[in-house]
């Protein structure tokens, strides 16, 4: 059965203070891996997919890598507004569904002005 | 606004009611999946609609619950005789894509069974 665990938890970052999530999977096949943002009483919105190990994105702040085993979100020069609840899920690529998505319980990032 | 639109936003209902919710997606996407969050947890897969086709079905989802897509258009979800355990936010989401799922979602529904 795929299975995505994220840490940590809870993260308190003060604003400028980079830091990294960590996003560790098993996955029969791995078809991509996904990276989501989600903020209180919303749906979770998109931000990178990664197909193959060493893969990077970036986007803004966030930098997304992907190994065999994990998948780092790097946050650089954090503001107040990147708090929120950051989100990893894997489609598996053989085996199972080839649709549904399998996510982590997510990384609760605060940023502090 | 051409984002994925969920009503009713809220719903409480009593023990053993029945409740239905709807999902409007974006016209261009054939494909709809509804997911089931609870507080501290990662979405969970529910089903998955190809246009009008119930492609798949999450085997932890009871009997209780049923999923239409009509036209391959709109979807409805309902619950059968809800329990107190069906409280959960119920989020619904499509995609255009054949590979590769980069999902829209909506805001969601929030479910409480008293």
């Amino acid at each position: 059965e795929d299975q995505v665990t994220q840490s940590p938890e809870a993260l308190r970052l003060q604003e400028g203070e980079s830091s990294s999530l960590n996003c560790s999977y098993t996955v029969s096949g791995l078809r991509g891996l996904f990276w989501y943002r989600q903020d209180p009483g919303k749906g979770p919105e998109f931000l990178f997919t990664l197909y193959s190990a060493g893969e990077e994105k970036e986007k803004e702040r966030l930098k997304a890598t992907l190994t065999k085993k994990e998948s780092f979100l790097h946050i650089t020069a954090p503001k107040p507004e990147d708090s929120a609840t950051y989100l990893c899920a894997v489609q598996a690529g053989s085996g199972g569904s080839n649709y549904k998505l399998t996510f982590g319980k997510g990384t609760l990032l605060t940023v502090n002005p | 606004d051409t984002g994925v639109s969920q009503d009713p936003r809220h719903k409480i209902t009593k023990r053993g009611q029945n409740v239905t919710f709807r999902c409007d997606p974006i016209s261009e996407h054939n494909r709809l999946y509804w997911y089931r969050q609870t507080l501290g947890q990662g979405p969970e897969f529910l089903t998955y609609f190809q246009n009008e086709a119930q492609l798949e079905k999450s085997r932890l989802l009871s009997d209780r619950f049923s999923a239409e897509r009509p036209k391959g258009s709109f979807s409805t979800l309902e619950i059968q005789r809800t329990e107190q355990g069906d409280s959960a936010m119920y989020l619904c989401a499509s995609s255009p894509w054949v590979t590769g799922e980069k999902l829209f979602f909506g805001s969601g529904t929030q479910l409480s069974v008293l």
